[in-house]
């Protein structure tokens, strides 16, 4: 069985603070790493997709970064804003399928 | 494009009944894909196809059982509904293997008591 950990579960930022989690995953059988943004009541949206050992990709204030090598994907966010709170989604796509994380949790606080 | 369709949004069952979750994509997508969300749990796989007329096993299989019959529709069926069973369906489509990003529906709140 796949291990997608995703850490911290959850975190509360102060608007207008930066922050960052962590994706861990499997660093053989890769193929690309997935991150979701998943607001509360509505369905997971893709955020990036990412399939290259030093990827980075970013999205306004949104960026992550991709090491297969060590197995691990940061989430960064700069300059929070409320609307950012969300659950953010990691997802690790072997064969056929995506395993995905718990997911973090993040409230920004104004 | 609808993108990806959930029927129905909500329902309540009584323990041992049976029912059929919708799932209908205008995407053409290949694959199709069925989670259950649960508190602290996060997305985990029922089952999913790779095509029309195929189906696989996801990581919680048991007390499930789908059909893909067309391209465009994937089924989720619960033969015979446990409280076990009470969580919020997702279904997801995408192209194919190379492009893994998925699609999500709305989801489906099912309660079983």
């Amino acid at each position: 069985i796949l291990n997608v950990e995703q850490s911290p579960q959850s975190l509360h930022v102060q608007e207008g603070d930066s922050t960052n989690f962590t994706c861990s995953f499997p660093s053989s059988n890769f193929y690309a790493l997935h991150w979701y943004r998943w607001e509360t009541a509505k369905s997971p949206e893709a955020l990036f997709v990412m399939t290259l050992n030093g990827d980075e990709k970013k999205k306004g204030r949104i960026s992550a970064t991709l090491n297969t090598k060590e197995g691990y994907s940061y989430l960064y966010i700069k300059g929070s804003q409320p609307e950012d709170s969300a659950t953010y989604l990691c997802a690790f796509q072997g064969a056929q399928k995506l395993v995905f994380g718990q997911g973090t949790r993040l409230t920004i606080n104004p | 494009n609808a993108g990806v369709t959930q029927t129905p949004k909500f329902r309540v069952l009584k323990t041992g009944q049976s029912m059929t979750l919708l799932c209908a994509q205008d995407m053409n997508h290949e694959y199709m894909y069925w989670y259950r969300q649960d508190p602290g749990m996060g997305l985990r796989l029922i089952h999913y196809s790779v095509g029309e007329g195929t189906t696989a096993k996801g990581e919680v299989p048991d007390g499930y059982n789908v059909s893909r019959l067309k391209k465009q529709n994937f089924l989720l069926g619960l033969e015979s509904a446990a409280p076990s069973q009470t969580s919020v369906y997702f279904c997801a489509s995408s192209p194919n293997h190379r492009v893994g990003k998925e699609f999500f529906g709305p989801g489906t709140r099912l309660t079983v008591l």
